[in-house]
């Protein structure tokens, strides 16, 4: 079906450790963007992009980085975690004028 | 970006129509007002998008009054399944050319009870 997914599901790491979330859809949509939800929290925009090749900042970007080389695929990087990185990620993507459509989400714990 | 006030909760039960007001004193003439539904371990889901007046889609209904500064999401005969938290977000479709930031708030969590 077509979509967003987003893997892994669930990860653990340590304090430190660096990993990449990864997304990609399949609905040729030029902006695709990624959050973050804390426990009992609303979504905060963690960075974003308009296509290939353009990447932005948003709402909480520290700790963070992406990048955008296809229109499919939009990574979420995290270099050293830290216990405060620890939530669940959320990837969407959009044409110009509709809605997200979101992923189910990364839930990340780091210890 | 226009900021949204929510109710934080609100209970209601099987069978009932449902009214959620968001309020969105700043909201620019180029913004939109999109809802979203989130149920637990889940991505939010698009609901529905409206500029003024009326939208109906297959889920719910979308009412803007002429000034904009508010929103109401209707839910006909709401059931057991429709609990989840409900998000009003603002912001422009792209228009500009810009990306689209849309912020969410902490949304109302939405319990409807048999």
């Amino acid at each position: 079906n077509a979509g967003v997914t987003q893997t892994p599901k669930f990860r653990i790491l340590k304090i430190g450790q660096s990993m990449t979330l990864q997304c990609a859809q399949d609905m040729n949509h030029n902006y695709m963007y990624w959050y973050r939800q804390d426990p009992g929290m609303g979504l905060k925009l963690i960075y974003y992009s308009v296509g290939a090749g353009i990447t932005d900042k948003g709402e909480v970007p520290n700790g963070y980085n992406v990048s955008r080389s296809t229109t499919e695929d939009f990574p979420l990087r995290l270099e050293l975690a830290a216990p405060s990185q620890t939530s669940v990620y959320f990837c969407a993507s959009s044409p110009r004028e509709s809605g997200y459509t979101f992923g189910s989400g990364t839930r990340l714990t780091v210890v | 970006l226009a900021k949204t006030t929510q109710p934080i909760s609100m209970d209601s039960y099987e069978g009932q129509e449902v009214n959620i007001t968001c309020s969105h004193n700043n909201i620019a003439t180029n913004d939109y007002i999109t809802w979203y539904q989130q149920f637990p371990s889940q991505g939010p889901r698009f609901i529905i998008q409206g500029y003024k007046t009326k939208v109906t889609n297959e889920v719910a209904s979308l009412f803007i009054p002429a000034d904009r500064k508010s929103s109401t999401l209707s839910l006909p005969r709401v059931s057991l399944s429709d609990t989840a938290v409900y998000y009003c977000l603002v912001g422009d479709r792209g228009s500009s050319g810009s990306a689209r930031q849309l912020t969410f708030g902490s949304g109302t969590q939405l319990t409807v009870l048999p």
